[in-house]
This record gives C-alpha cells, structure tokens and sequence, in this order.
C-alpha cells in the first residue's frame, strides 16, 4: 500500500529544475509532499486533493492525476535550501479516517 | 507555541526492557500520529488517533500499544523492546485526519541493543 517514489535519488546544480514522481496502485483521495531536512523532523510542502483543489506554499507547484494515481512534484530554479529528502503521502479511497501512508522518499542534493 | 514536543530525545535500551515514548501538542488539534523512520523505509505509521478517545492500527502496529491520554498528549510504549525497533520515533498532529497538514515533532532516537 506504501506509494512509490522515482527517482530514489537526484543531484542537481543550482538552477536547475527537477521532478520527483509519486504513484500508487490504489484510488486516492489525496496526495501529500513533506521535504525533511537531515536530522529535523518531515515539512509540509503541499496537499492535492481529488477535485483539483490544492493547498500549500506558494512556490511549490505539483500535480495530481488521479486517473493515472501519480502525482508530481516540480522543483524549478533550485537552490542550495531544496536540498533535502522529499516524501509524498497518499490517503487511500474508501479506508477509514483516510489515513496517511508516506512513501520511502526521494532524496535531491542541489550543488553550487 | 511549542508546537509538537517529544520526550526523550535519545534512548538506549536492552533487548527486553519497556519504555514510553511522550508526545504533545498545544495546537489544539484532533488529530495525533507515530510513524517510525528507518533507512530507505520511509516514514511508517506506527498508530494513529483520529479524535481523543480513539486509536487505530498503523502499517506497523505489533510490538506497540498507544495511549491517547487527553487531547493534546499521544503516548507510545514498547512492552518488549526487541533491536528491531531500533529507529528514529517522530510524532505528529493535524488538525483532523483528512485534508490536513500535519505538524510533526523533532523526534526520538531509540537504540535497543
């Protein structure tokens, strides 16, 4: 039920953009973004919920297919502070409390 | 506003010793959460309390039990600590399950030798 994430991992230079996949084999309500930097606690980043409606910081954009049960997440420009693990949630259809289950991260080092 | 806050930091056990791990929150939120975080597993959902009151199985629920004390406290206990459970412990809340972002506290590195 653990989400998949692609890459594992991605090393970028300042500037340059990125996309970090997210998808699941099951109908989703909504999908969540976390970044976490090493050794602090997970961040919110985004939510995406089926319908279209979308919440989170400004500068972070994503997408959700829920047809295709993926989600991507777009860094663009990046900068040295992107650097870090990201994780997407999925809140499964038709479970109780729709609960969240994290994927295994992608981790993006961003170099000068 | 404190946030999330999680007692101990660090913690070193022996293989078959017991211990809880203490969480809280003054966001005033329903919703409270522990996931486990171990190399390349992610974050794993231990157990989980919707609303004060009630508690529900995670992915990773045996060898855990949780107590949701009152609204802002979620408390974890390892009857048996056994190695396996050697990970780092994050707790988190959200305002209510769905829809939420959820705020997660610094964490608790357990060792179990």
């Amino acid at each position: 039920q653990q989400p998949v994430q692609s890459p594992q991992a991605v090393i970028l230079r300042e500037g340059e953009d990125a996309v970090i996949n997210c998808s699941s084999s099951k109908a989703l309500y909504s999908v969540h973004w976390y970044r976490q930097k090493h050794g602090e606690a997970p961040v919110f980043l985004m939510i995406l919920l089926k319908g279209g409606e979308q919440k989170g910081h400004e500068k972070i954009s994503a997408s959700f297919n829920e047809k295709k049960q993926q989600s991507s997440l777009y860094l663009t420009a990046s900068q040295l502070s992107y650097s870090g693990t990201y994780f997407c949630g999925t809140e499964v259809m038709g479970t109780s409390y729709d609960k969240v289950i994290f994927g295994p991260g992608t981790s993006l080092s961003v170099i000068p | 506003n404190a946030g999330v806050t999680q007692t101990p930091k660090f913690q070193v056990l022996k293989t078959g010793q017991s211990m809880t791990l203490q969480c809280a929150q003054d966001m005033n939120h329903n919703s409270m959460y522990w996931y486990r975080q171990d190399p390349g597993m992610g974050l794993r959902l231990i157990y989980y309390s919707a609303s004060e009151g009630t508690t529900d199985k995670g992915e990773v629920p045996n060898g855990y039990n949780v107590s949701r004390l009152n609204k802002r406290e979620f408390s974890l206990r390892l009857e048996s600590a056994a190695p396996s459970q050697t990970s780092v412990y994050f707790c988190a809340s959200s305002p209510r399950t769905s829809w939420n972002e959820q705020f997660f506290g610094p964490g608790t590195r357990l060792t179990v030798l």
